[in-house]
């Protein structure tokens, strides 16, 4: 089956610790995206990835990074650095940036004790 | 902010009774794109249409586009209890790479 897998679907962290989301596509799209969703608002872009080796910063990516490696894998690492990171994190992918609909994984709660 | 705005936020019908939700955004774009989402998971692609069309049909979905007002309109006809999601446009500038999403309407269609 194609598709986008986002692990683990839930995790908690104590308040200070770096945390690593992962995202895997098998849909061989070039562009991978990650976006937080608060309660009740829309999607808030943080990273996207053209192509192998290339991200871009979104609206919202202090406190945040990532790597694209390969083109499977779009990892996003919410650091300490990152104020209020308790969100919904999803991952999208399509076949290019422009002009295309987006994949969705099916997210990961994350929650900062 | 660039982010569009959904209308209403939430609305509640009947099953069988048709559900129409608004988007209004800011900036001239390419396309626009409605997704789903319904409660804790990720969301799911319905329909894309692009700054040239003014109305496209998939099943029981119309969506149609005034460039001129800078909105879009979602009409699902004869709803149904599994349609209860949240629904979200999403526009993408002629200026940039990315999309914005709009804050979604929450439909909940009573069986």
């Amino acid at each position: 089956d194609g598709g986008i897998t986002q692990s683990p679907k839930y995790l908690f962290r104590k308040e200070g610790q770096n945390v690593t989301l992962s995202c895997e596509q098998n849909l061989n799209h070039d562009a991978m995206y990650w976006y937080r969703q608060d309660p009740g608002q829309g999607l808030r872009l943080i990273y996207y990835s053209q192509i192998v080796n290339d991200f871009q910063k979104g609206d919202i990516a202090e406190g945040y990074s990532v790597s694209r490696e390969k083109k499977e894998s779009f990892p996003l690492t919410v650091t300490s650095a990152q104020k209020n990171p308790t969100a919904f994190y999803l991952c999208a992918s399509s076949i290019g940036v422009a002009g295309f609909w987006q994949f969705f994984g099916p997210g990961t709660r994350l929650t900062v004790l | 902010s660039q982010q569009g705005e959904e209308d209403p936020q939430a609305l509640s019908i009947q099953e069988g009774e048709n559900a129409t939700m608004n988007c209004s955004y800011k900036t001239s774009i390419n396309n626009l794109q409605w997704y789903r989402q319904n409660s804790g998971r990720g969301l799911v692609h319905l329909i894309l249409i692009r700054s040239n069309e003014r109305e496209k049909h998939s099943g029981r979905l119309r969506v149609t586009l005034d460039t001129s007002k800078k909105s879009s309109s979602l009409l699902i006809t004869a709803s149904r209890a599994a349609d209860t999601a949240s629904y979200f446009c999403a526009t993408e500038p002629n200026t940039g790479n990315q999309f914005y999403f709009g804050t979604g309407t929450s439909l909940t269609v009573i069986p």
